[in-house]
């Protein structure tokens, strides 16, 4: 079946530092790949997107490329700040349906 | 782009009474919603995937009799919680696809607290 398997956190890093948080997934086919934010007691953000192989998605200083020989779709952001503390949820979509399946999110304490 | 909404925001309840949760589309048709439901700090789970004008389809193990749902209109779903118990205490979250598109766009959620 489809399935999403990213780092487990919690995460602790300093200003400034390189961020890497693991997802890799599986899936028959082609899926979209998403990586969604959630700030506390929020509801889910989308924060970047990849619908095929070696698409780039990219936002507010956040990429993650989408590379099918490896079935992963890692986070990375090069200088973190203490505004980017929430929890980053990977996911994925199969290309032929609805059904939305999303890793087990990762804990991100940036601090000063 | 694409907005979602839920109220009530949150909402405490005595057990044993029933809790109405609303899920609305603002700026788009929404043919497909979905409801999630997340504890403290877990990952969301597909609770049902809701279809506008017929029944919703439910995830093993979520009893459709507890939870109902009902998408009358192509902006509005609701996520009935009948006969609450503390157990049901969660935080309840609701997207909707934007049609010919297979991204989902979530709500900002509802903590719902059973006494």
């Amino acid at each position: 079946g489809n399935s999403v398997t990213q780092m487990e956190g919690p995460v602790t890093l300093s200003e400034e530092a390189f961020l890497t948080i693991n997802c890799t997934y599986t899936a028959t086919g082609y899926p979209s790949l998403f990586w969604y934010v959630q700030y506390p007691g929020e509801g889910l953000q989308l924060l970047l997107k990849a619908t095929k192989a070696d698409d780039k998605g990219s936002n507010k200083g956040f990429e993650a490329t989408y590379r099918k020989e490896t079935t992963s779709f890692h986070l990375e952001k090069g200088s973190v700040q203490v505004s980017d503390s929430a929890v980053y949820f990977c996911a994925l979509t199969p290309y032929n349906n609805n059904d939305m399946r999303f890793g087990a999110g990762t804990r991100l304490t940036v601090k000063p | 782009g694409a907005v979602v909404s839920q109220h009530p925001s949150w909402v405490i309840c005595k057990s044993g009474t029933s809790v109405k949760i609303e899920c609305r589309s603002l700026d788009f048709q929404a043919t497909t919603m979905f409801w999630y439901r997340q504890f403290p700090k877990q990952s969301l789970m597909l609770m049902a995937t809701s279809n506008e004008g017929s029944k919703a389809t439910y995830e093993q193990g979520v009893e459709k009799d507890k939870f109902l749902i009902n998408h009358a209109s192509l902006t509005l779903s609701t996520l009935t919680v009948t006969s609450a118990h503390p157990e049901d205490s969660s935080f309840y979250i609701c997207s909707a696809r934007v049609p010919g598109n297979n991204e989902q766009f979530f709500g900002p959620g509802t903590r719902l607290t059973v006494l």
